[in-house]
């Protein structure tokens, strides 16, 4: 069976410290994306990753594949309250598939 | 402006009672897909469709059917709505290569929240 894991699925900080998130998928796969989901609102996109070894960050937010190890990981660098959100990874396979983690909350609080 | 949209934002409606939730893309993009998000559970995926008359199951697809008679459309039909399919739907649209090629990531749609009484 298919699964995507993420952990932790709830997650408080405090600003300032860093923090990872981590997501296994249990059936190999290529291509990784981690999304942001504000209260209320639609996913928005942040990291496709393609290939192992990727790495891509955008701001305090780092994500990074090992597709040997079938390993996905966002790291927050110095958390910010505006990064309070709830993040999802997904992987996807052949014909437009795509599995979900369950999701991880994060507050940050001052 | 790129977007997807969907309607109705917000149903509450009966068991038994059709309904029908469409959702438009304006990016030209092939692939588009139908998601139910549930608390503890993510996100599932319930339908995909690859092109025009194209589609498939996803993970979890009963009660459920869809269409996909032009590019830019795939309406959500629940025939029989049944309390269980109380959730958030979205709708999501990519570009060719989907989840096997290519680079584009999933646009979402902003999600219709239903009830069945």
């Amino acid at each position: 069976e298919l699964k995507v894991e993420q952990n932790p699925l709830f997650l408080s900080m405090q600003e300032g410290k860093n923090y990872t998130i981590y997501c296994n998928y249990s059936t190999t796969s290529d291509r990784l994306y981690w999304y942001r989901q504000d209260p209320g609102k639609s996913l928005e996109s942040l990291f496709v990753l393609l290939s192992n070894g990727a790495v891509k960050q955008e701001g305090r937010l780092m994500a990074s594949l090992d597709t040997k190890a079938r390993l996905s990981t966002l790291h927050i660098t110095a958390a910010v309250h505006d990064l309070s959100a709830t993040y999802f990874c997904a992987v996807s396979y052949t014909g437009n598939q795509f599995y979900f983690g369950t999701g991880t909350s994060l507050t940050v609080i001052p | 402006e790129a977007q997807v949209t969907q309607n109705p934002r917000y149903l509450i409606t009966v068991t038994g009672k059709k309904l029908t939730v469409t959702c438009s893309q304006n990016m030209n993009h092939e692939y588009m897909s139908w998601y139910r998000q549930d608390p503890g559970l993510g996100l599932r995926q319930i339908y995909y469709s690859m092109n025009v008359e194209v589609t498939d199951k996803g993970d979890v697809p009963e009660g459920y059917k869809v269409s996909r008679k032009e590019k830019r459309n795939f309406p959500l039909i629940l025939e029989s709505p049944s309390p269980n399919q109380t959730s958030l739907y979205f709708c999501a649209s990519n570009g060719l290569g989907g989840g096997k090629s290519g680079t584009d990531t999933q646009y979402f749609g902003p999600g219709t929240r239903l009830t069945v009484l």
